[in-house]
Order: structure tokens, then sequence, then C-alpha cells
């Protein structure tokens, strides 16, 4: 089966750096998304990760560690529009156009 | 491009009536999703279609949910009778057939909120 966690609020300043924790344990795994939220609209994909590391997408940036089921989003320069929320998302490697979805990130942002 | 178009946005029924949700996915995307999210709560998803044919739908509620993708384009998702603990907003997805490894994202739809009373 699967398991994937997140903290479920944070709240940060306009301007600050953050950072969206995300682990997974999955009996395979075939890749991990970042899905943004806002308060009454669909998901809207951010990023997707399969690799180990870094993937840089200007302001934002997602990271993997297979080895550790463990992934995070960081989210910099931060923007009163950049409050939402965050989904973290895995593919079962038995289902590769499977989307499972964590309990998602609120993230409000302060000025 | 054409996103994917849900109807309605917004449903109001009473408890034990029964409600049609409808979706039609990007132009050429094999693969559609219908997920429930609870307010607060992330997507879970209830069925996925690829074409036609039915590749998971071992969360949806089988005593009252159904659902049909009949030509392999457009779906509807039905609820009958409905209860109050289905209150939530149904989103519909799609996405190209994945290639494994590389996987694509799915697109989502507006999502039709729905309150049970």
């Amino acid at each position: 089966g699967q398991n994937i966690d997140q903290p479920t609020e944070m709240t940060a300043t306009e301007g600050a750096i953050v950072q969206i924790n995300c682990t997974y344990q999955t009996s395979g795994f075939n890749g991990l998304f970042w899905y943004q939220q806002h308060a009454g609209e669909a998901p809207t994909f951010l990023s997707y990760n399969v690799l180990d590391g870094l993937e840089e997408k200007g302001r934002f940036s997602s990271f993997l560690s297979r080895s550790k089921g463990y992934s995070y989003l960081l989210l910099k320069e931060l923007q009163m529009k950049d409050s939402a929320s965050y989904l973290c998302a895995v593919r079962p490697i038995y289902n590769t156009d499977k989307l499972i979805f964590g309990t998602g990130t609120r993230l409000q942002v302060f000025p | 491009e054409a996103g994917v178009a849900q109807s309605p946005r917004y449903k109001i029924i009473e408890k034990r009536q029964s409600v049609a949700f409808w979706c039609n996915p990007i132009s050429g995307h094999a693969t559609l999703y219908w997920y429930q999210q609870i307010l607060g709560q992330g997507p879970k998803l209830l069925i996925q279609f690829q074409n036609n044919g039915v590749v998971d739908d071992s969360q949806l509620p089988k005593d009252r949910f159904s659902a049909e993708r009949l030509k392999g384009v457009d779906s509807t998702l039905k609820i009958q009778p409905a209860k109050l603990e289905d209150s939530a907003v149904y989103l519909c997805a799609s996405s190209p057939m994945g290639t494994g490894f590389f996987s694509t994202e799915a697109f989502f739809g507006q999502g039709t909120r729905l309150t049970v009373v």
C-alpha cells in the first residue's frame, strides 16, 4: 500500500523561503508530483521528480530522495498569491498512470 | 488547448436522491480519473479509466457510485442514493497514457461541489 505524509498547515512571511516536506512509504514507486491548489480551484501541476536530486523551476524547486522516501518543495521569495494548499502525489510502479495524493499542506503567507 | 470540462459546478441535493456529474477530458488523453476531495483533505481516487476500460476502481463505493466512459472520451459519475458524507468536490482529471518511467502529469477540471443535505 501507500502512505503519504505532509504537515497539515504552515505559515510564512512574504519574501521568505519555505520548505514543505513529504514522506512516503510505497510498495513500488515511479515518481513524485507536486501540485498547487488555491481554495475553490482545481489542482495545478508544479513539478515532477523521478530521479534523486533537485529540480529547479523559477521560484519553486523540488527535491527527491528515493532511498529515504522523502521529497520537499522549496518556495523562494514568497508572495501573497502563494497562499494555497500544496499536494504531494506519488505514482506507484504497478500502475504508472495512477496518482495517489497526500492530505496536502495549507500554506498561509502573511505580509 | 481546451482544458478538462466538468458540469455542473455546484449541486445541492437531499440525502437519498441521485446525482450525476459529467466530464469531458482534454482531447486525445487516454486516461481519465475521478477524484473525491472532502474539505481539508487531499483528492482520493475513485476510479481510473484507460480509454473505455476501468484500470482501478478499488476505492469506488460500488453499492452507490457508478461511472462509465462508454466511447473512451467523456465520462459520467453517478451517486445513487446520496448520503450526507458524500458532500465533497468531485474532480475529473485526464492525462496522456504514460510510458512507464516517463510519466506525465494529470490535468484537472474545476470540479463539481456537491452538498448533500
